[in-house]
């Protein structure tokens, strides 16, 4: 398995571009989850979702959109790119969701906005 | 609602030395706890988690973590760290019915040779 992989690895984006991150599953996993993390302030969940056709707000939505057309993929969308959103981006996925079960990451974007 | 606070933002030691990540929660509820490892430009990855029973929990690459309810604590050991411990460490805390987690503001390990 390839577990949870993230495509692109590093971007650069103009204030006002658009840009979509994308996140894949192999595992079958139920939840997957968006975060962003930056220095010295942990990981803030964006959205998540829960099945094909469900998602979420997160703490920090604002400036984000999600679609989860199937189970493997979640990808993010940034409309209206703002230097705020310059951070390291991680999905997630984890098979049930609550107690117990933990999450598994994928390998990060590391996203500017200039 | 659950909070997590790492009391350290950074921890410097010397290879082969003993160290200890302070991890304290707040929780209304029963929760159950993790630790997870980010070496650098790579994501997260579980080291170890404690969900009942033995308040002493041990996780990969010769960690451990010991689970304190009347301190509302959760640190993480190592009796002896090796250089390729460099990385970052996250606690992270969901309360019993919760979906998400959250996670502490990380603590950067740094080992000296």
């Amino acid at each position: 398995n390839a577990g949870v992989t993230q495509t692109p690895k590093f971007r650069i984006l103009k204030i006002g571009q658009s840009m979509t991150l994308q996140c894949t599953q192999d595992m079958n996993h139920n939840y997957m989850y968006w975060y962003r993390q930056d220095p010295g302030m942990g990981l803030k969940l964006i959205y998540y979702s829960v099945g094909a056709g469900i998602t979420d707000k997160g703490e920090v939505p604002n400036g984000y959109n999600v679609s989860r057309s199937t189970t493997e993929d979640f990808p993010l969308r940034l409309e209206l790119a703002a230097p705020s959103q310059t951070s390291v981006y991680f999905c997630a996925s984890s098979y049930l969701s609550g107690g117990p079960n933990e999450q598994y990451f994928g390998p990060g974007t590391r996203l500017t906005v200039t | 609602a659950q909070s997590v606070t790492q009391l350290d933002s950074q921890v410097p030691v010397f290879e082969e030395a003993p160290v200890e990540l302070r991890c304290n929660y707040s929780s209304s509820v029963s929760v159950y706890l993790f630790w997870y490892v980010q070496y650098p430009n790579q994501g997260l990855q579980l080291l170890l988690k404690y969900l009942s029973g033995s308040t002493l929990v041990k996780g990969i690459n010769g960690f451990e973590a010991e689970f304190n309810k009347s301190q509302t604590s959760f640190h993480l050991r190592k009796p002896s760290v090796h250089i390729s411990d460099t990385a970052e460490y996250f606690c992270a805390v969901r309360g019993g019915g919760a979906q998400k987690l959250v996670f502490g503001q990380g603590t950067r390990l740094t080992i000296n040779p």
